[in-house]
């Protein structure tokens, strides 16, 4: 089915451990965005990708490491988690026609990450 | 970098009109997006505008003022549904896709 999807949806790991949550898009959106949502903060941008092989820092970078072999592919790595990287974690893409004004980003289900 | 603020709750009546604001300092406006997000869900789209003026789209409108930095979201007919947050974000040339901290709606009958 065309979309985006995320794994593992829900995941528990321990400090210091790598986590990669996957993100997966079947429409070969060019720009790939992930943020995390934490109450109070909103939806923080974290990494983004213009295209594949070319990835830029977003607000919330630092902890965080990203790859963009594949247009359809962006996961995020935790490369050593944090208590603080406890969070909801979305991925999305974005179609926009400058032609037509339209646009959508389109995001993933979310990957509730708890770090003990 | 790019501030965009919206107010954090808002609270209504049933049936009544409520606008929902954003405001914005950016660089290179591409475009700006309401969504909104029910708790525990993913967001949903809602609106996209690039030109200013209004946009209805059935009982949800936004509005773009480029020149002032300022949309707004209009919810007509509110129902108990519509109680979730509504998130504005810019799209534009230097950090793209940068959301603010989103408004808590909340319906009372």
């Amino acid at each position: 089915d065309a979309g985006i999807t995320q794994s593992p949806r829900y995941k528990i790991t321990e400090t210091g451990r790598q986590v990669t949550l996957m993100c997966h898009q079947t429409w070969s959106h060019s720009y790939m965005f992930w943020y995390r949502q934490d109450l109070g903060h909103g939806l923080r941008l974290i990494y983004y990708s213009a295209a594949a092989d070319i990835t830029d820092k977003g607000e919330v970078p630092d902890g965080y490491v990203v790859s963009r072999s594949k247009t359809e592919n962006f996961p995020l790595t935790l490369e050593s988690a944090t208590r603080s990287q406890t969070s909801v974690y979305f991925c999305a893409s974005l179609t926009r026609d400058t032609t037509a004004n339209t646009g959508e980003l389109f995001f993933g289900e979310g990957s509730r990450l708890t770090v003990l | 970098g790019q501030n965009i603020d919206q107010p954090t709750e808002m609270t209504a009546t049933e049936g009544a009109i409520v606008q929902i604001n954003c405001t914005y300092q950016t660089s290179g406006f591409n475009g700006l997006f309401w969504y909104q997000q029910h708790a525990g869900e993913a967001p949903t789209f809602l609106s996209y505008n690039v030109l200013d003026g209004l946009e209805e789209k059935g009982r949800f409108s936004s509005f773009l003022s480029r020149s002032k930095g300022y949309s707004y979201l209009l919810l007509k007919e509110l129902q108990m549904k519509d109680s979730a947050s509504y998130l504005c974000a810019v799209n534009s040339g230097n950090t793209p896709l940068v959301f603010g901290k989103g408004t808590r709606l909340s319906v009372i009958a």
